[in-house]
């Protein structure tokens, strides 16, 4: 199954400051997906861009896509401490019609904002 | 308000014992998935269902099984064959995986933490 691998495992910046994570796949992908889980809880859906998308904003939220490196990084701008959270890219592959794919997620990148 | 309910948050497991975790969706998805995150990991697929009386095995499904009687409900039923059952376990659902709802997010539940005794 597809899997996305987060960079770096761990990231600590000062409140205001803005956060880079990336995030690398193996195969085609149909879209990539990035989730913020919160500890103890679910995980839960920020982005999705497509394959044929470049760059998606949301927000203080700005994902671009190569898909011709097979990588996709995310920028959280103005960093709040309510953004200290695990990070997690959920690329999609090309519907195969079979076998056990899904959105399987890394290790994630683990955010922290220093106030 | 729609969302995923999973039950229990925190359950414990005896030795030789089967629990059943549930899950519940009233956002009429088509789709619905197992994970399971271990500490410091990420989510490993343990089965997912595209239809109601339905489901395949993802990378991990061994110790597992599951059920897709109705559509808003997946149980997972985590065996004594499963010998390493601590973890935190995650539902998602999703419109479904199928042609332009495949663009879809997934939506998840707040988890179930399983610890043995």
């Amino acid at each position: 199954s597809q899997q996305g691998e987060e960079d770096p495992q761990a990231l600590s910046i000062q409140e205001g400051e803005n956060a880079t994570m990336n995030c690398s796949y193996k195969t085609s992908i149909n879209n990539l997906q990035w989730y913020r889980q919160n500890s103890g809880r679910g995980l839960v859906h920020l982005i999705l861009i497509r394959s044929n998308e470049r760059e998606k904003h949301s927000g203080r939220l700005r994902v671009t896509l190569d898909t011709s490196k097979k990588s996709s990084s995310l920028l959280i701008t103005a960093s709040r401490a309510a953004d200290t959270a695990s990070y997690f890219c959920g690329p999609l592959p090309m519907y195969s019609g079979g076998g056990a794919d899904g959105l399987t997620f890394g290790k994630g990148t683990h955010l922290i904002i220093q106030p | 308000d729609g969302g995923i309910t999973q039950s229990p948050k925190y359950l414990f497991r005896k030795e030789g014992q089967n629990v059943t975790l549930s899950c519940e969706q009233n956002l009429n998805h088509d789709a619905m998935y197992w994970y399971r995150q271990d500490p410091g990991q990420g989510l490993r697929l343990i089965y997912y269902s595209q239809i109601v009386n339905d489901f395949q095995k993802g990378d991990i499904a061994e110790g597992y099984s599951v059920s897709r009687e109705k559509k808003e409900s997946f149980p997972l039923t985590v065996t004594s064959a499963q010998k390493n059952p601590t973890a935190f376990y995650l539902c998602a659902s999703q419109a479904s995986r199928q042609g332009i709802y495949s663009n879809q997010p997934q939506h998840f539940g707040d988890g179930t933490r399983l610890s043995i005794l």
